[in-house]
């Protein structure tokens, strides 16, 4: 597609319960990254999927949150037992790859709510 | 581990003024990316920088980058109401990009 797409663009979810977010980037975009914004701050980093390789899941904090990348394309990034805190605008970035400097392009990004 | 840190945080200029914010890492870059984020609106791309010492222009919008390559400086010119939002600056290094704390712009009419 012409740009990253992230879906739902909003989740209103109880405590507790999980939720699916996804993100569908640009054709061709090898590199893919998952961000965590909370309101006012800045951007957390969470994982990064490179091609084929082993994905960098340095920045997830915690074993509630997992992701994969299917078929070297769309993405999931699963949180199990949602907390408040998980409250935050999650968004994903592509780019053309990880070992050339290109910027990143951002989708509009999933709000969820945890009540 | 990294870090990477935007001065200031918040920013409010009268319409005209010029404005400057500063991102500052604690470890070399290999390069340095600037994004800006309009309220309610995601991280657009604006610009990279690679080189030691690189200063590059969009316009009103002046980028530095560094002669460490560890501080780069994104300065405007003549502030315009357009030109309000949150800049982030994103340091790479090995094959992330770590973003900085960002500096909220609001330019008074």
């Amino acid at each position: 597609g012409a740009g990253v797409s992230q879906s739902p663009s909003n989740k209103v979810t109880e405590k507790g319960k999980d939720v699916e977010l996804r993100c569908d980037p640009i054709s061709g975009h090898t590199a893919l990254y998952w961000y965590r914004q909370s309101l006012g701050q800045g951007l957390e980093f969470l994982i990064y999927f490179q091609g084929n390789s082993a994905p960098d899941k340095s920045g997830l904090p915690s074993d509630r949150f997992s992701a994969e990348r299917t078929g070297g394309s769309v993405s999931t990034l699963t949180i199990q037992r949602t907390q408040q805190e998980d409250s935050a605008v999650y968004l994903c970035a592509s780019s053309r790859g990880a070992n050339v400097n290109y910027g990143y392009t951002f989708g509009s990004g999933t709000r969820l709510t945890v009540v | 581990g990294q870090q990477v840190m935007q001065i200031p945080q918040y920013q409010h200029v009268q319409e005209g003024e010029d404005f400057t914010t500063y991102c500052n890492s604690s470890t070399t870059l290999s390069n340095i990316q600037w994004y800006k984020q309009r309220p309610g609106g995601h991280p657009v791309f604006l610009i990279q920088l690679v080189k030691s010492g690189e200063v590059k222009k969009q316009k009103r919008l002046t980028f530095q980058f560094g002669e460490a390559k560890k501080n780069s400086s994104l300065h405007i010119t003549a502030t315009q109401t357009t030109d309000v939002g949150t800049y982030f600056c994103a340091g790479r290094t090995g094959n992330q990009f770590y973003f900085g704390t960002g500096t909220s712009l609001t330019v008074i009419p």
